[in-house]
């Protein structure tokens, strides 16, 4: 079974363009999340899809959004790109919204974005 | 705030030399806790769900035990394939979908 895959690998961007970064998840899993590994600070929670919707959003500016698409893939687009952007943005899917349960989140390899 | 604290911030480790670490939590409600290994570079690598003090979850040299304040990952006589960063993440009650993580541990074991 194909784990959680994301696109591009590496992506290189000059300081005020866009970045879109892309993400599949596991086929079933209909609910998609997105972290930033920043350098020395750890996961941080940014956003969190479920059957389109956005359900949940970290503490980051409105220049971090994204989208979900019926097939349940997403994208995670970020304005006006800054320095403090270079991060490793990790995408992870889950079975979906139970409000009994506690999904487990399976992360995809990442990908690398720096911002000069 | 919910906060997560892992011990020690690195670990080295001899080949057969068991040891543990250490995730401390406070949270308003605790829907789960996760443990996940991930390498350089790399996403992390789903390893256990705990959901309640008590509960022990085992894959081969790695055991996973909760308490009410903390758990502990325990890795028993590891192997160099074992080196990684181990990390620990809560989800809360009023926090649906987000995993709040600590910063890690870095493990190496040495042969």
């Amino acid at each position: 079974e194909a784990g959680v895959t994301q696109s591009p690998t590496h992506l290189i961007k000059t300081r005020g363009q866009q970045a879109t970064l892309r993400c599949s998840p596991i086929s079933g899993h209909t609910s998609v999340y997105w972290y930033q590994q920043a350098l020395g600070l750890g996961l941080q929670f940014l956003l969190w899809y479920d059957e389109g919707e956005e359900r949940n959003r970290g503490n980051f500016p409105p220049r971090f959004s994204g989208r979900q698409f019926p097939n349940y893939s997403s994208e995670l687009n970020v304005n006006a790109l800054e320095l403090e952007d270079s991060a490793l943005y990790l995408c992870a899917s889950s079975l979906g919204l139970d409000p009994s349960s506690t999904d487990t989140q399976y992360f995809g390899p990442g990908t690398r974005l720096t911002v000069l | 705030e919910d906060q997560v604290t892992q011990s020690p911030e690195a670990l080295r480790l001899q080949e057969g030399e068991s040891s543990s670490l250490n995730c401390s939590y406070t949270v308003s409600g605790l829907r789960g806790l996760f443990w996940y290994r991930q390498d350089p570079g790399k996403g992390p690598e789903f390893l256990f769900t705990l959901y309640s003090a008590g509960e022990e979850k085992e894959k081969e040299r790695l055991k996973a035990t909760l308490t009410k304040k903390e758990s502990f990952l325990h890795i028993t006589a590891p192997k160099p394939e074992d080196s990684a960063t181990y990390l620990c993440a809560v989800q809360a009650a009023d926090s649906w979908g987000k995993l709040q993580f600590g910063a890690g541990t870095q493990v190496v074991v040495t042969p």
